[in-house]
Formats: C-alpha cells, structure tokens, sequence
C-alpha cells in the first residue's frame, strides 16, 4: 500500500534560520497529490499547501514545497523561521484513500 | 464556510466498554473520515465514507465499527475500550474527491480508559 516517510520527531530550530522537512513517498499511482497539514497546538489540522504537478513550486505563508516525481517527495521549506511556525506538519498522498505520514514537530526558539 | 462538531469533547471509559463518538459536519461534504491521532504514530485512518450509508475501512479499522446515518453525520465505535487507553479522534471531511480535495478537520475527541 502507499506510504509517506517525514523528517522523524522534533526539528528545533532558531528563528530567522530557513526550514525544512522532509517528505518522501510510495504509491503505485502515477498521479498522486501531496499535501503538508501543519497543526498548532490545541488546534486542529489545517492545510497548508498541496500539489499534484510535477517540477512546479507551490506556495503559501510563506512556505513553499515542489512536488518532484521522479524522486517521490515533496518537502517544505521556509527561508526564515518565525516563533510562530512552531507546531506539528504532517504529509499527506491522496489517492483512493488518504496516508499521512507520522508528522514532524517543528519548535523555533528566540 | 462550515463547522464540524465532534461530541464529546472529552470521553472517559471502563475498560470493556463499548463508546461511540459522533461528528457532524454542515459543509455539505461528500466524503467524511475518522482518524486516530496518537503521539508520535501520526494520524492513522480508521474509517471513511465517500456517501451516505458507504463505509470504507482504513488502516486501523479493527476494533472500531463506524456508520454513515445521513451526510451530515458520521458516527464512530470504540467495540471494546482497551485499559489505560489515550488517544484523540479526529473527524474530517472533503468535498467529494478524495484524492485532490482538501480535507477539513473537527476539534477532536480525546478519550481515556481507566
């Protein structure tokens, strides 16, 4: 079945330096999409960004990821950390059902 | 714009006991979820429903059953609470495509069984 591997457990980071965590993938589908969740604490998980097209730079917030297929991954990175960027990314494949990965915590400190 | 509701909040249990945990959403979503968030293990699909009265097992299905009443509810059973069990659910729900659709998370549930 599909799979989605993320960056393991905590990344801990001071602010103003550039993020970026890891996303790989397995699927058999030629046409997966691929989404980064991120969940602040006592909150629930909302998108961040998603794509489906390969080699083309998505962003938002400030965050941007590109989906490469022929590597099957699909990282995101910020160039400059802020406090607030600290919570919980999960990676995500939709196809005929969705597989997230197990999440990375992202902590920036002053 | 919508809102998903999950009840309760908060659910404590015996163990053995069956509970059942509900979400409703007024999105008017195709496609409703329940996932099992649990620290460190990510958020493991337990079941989901493309429609009304459809049920889909996911990953983590055994020992939950789940039922798709009308679209606006999804409804999720805990068959046999494990002791010293802790975890949170998670209700979601999309549009209708499951794989290019954005999916929209309720507050969760968090359970415990002493």
């Amino acid at each position: 079945g599909d799979s989605v591997t993320q960056t393991e457990g905590l990344v801990t980071l001071t602010e103003g330096l550039p993020v970026m965590l890891n996303c790989t993938y397995q699927t058999i589908y030629s046409n997966p999409f691929l989404f980064w969740y991120v969940q602040h604490l006592n909150e629930s998980p909302r998108l961040l960004l998603k794509s489906f097209t390969d080699n083309k730079r998505t962003e938002h917030q400030g965050f941007h990821a590109t989906l490469h297929k022929s590597s099957s991954s699909f990282h995101l990175q910020k160039s400059s950390a802020q406090l607030s960027d600290s919570a919980l990314y999960y990676c995500a494949l939709h196809d005929y059902k969705p597989t997230f990965g197990k999440g990375t915590s992202l902590v920036v400190h002053p | 714009g919508g809102i998903i509701t999950q009840t309760p909040k908060f659910l404590i249990g015996q163990e053995g006991q069956k509970l059942t945990l509900k979400c409703q959403q007024n999105f008017n979503h195709d496609t409703m979820y329940w996932y099992r968030q649990d620290s460190g293990k990510g958020l493991r699909l337990i079941y989901y429903s493309i429609t009304e009265n459809d049920l889909q097992k996911g990953d983590l299905s055994e020992g939950y059953d789940a039922s798709r009443e009308k679209k606006s509810s999804f409804s999720l059973t805990v068959t046999s609470a494990q002791k010293n069990e802790m975890a949170v659910f998670l209700c979601a729900s999309s549009p209708g495509t499951i794989n290019q659709d954005t999916q929209y998370f309720g507050p969760g549930t968090r359970l415990l069984v002493l």
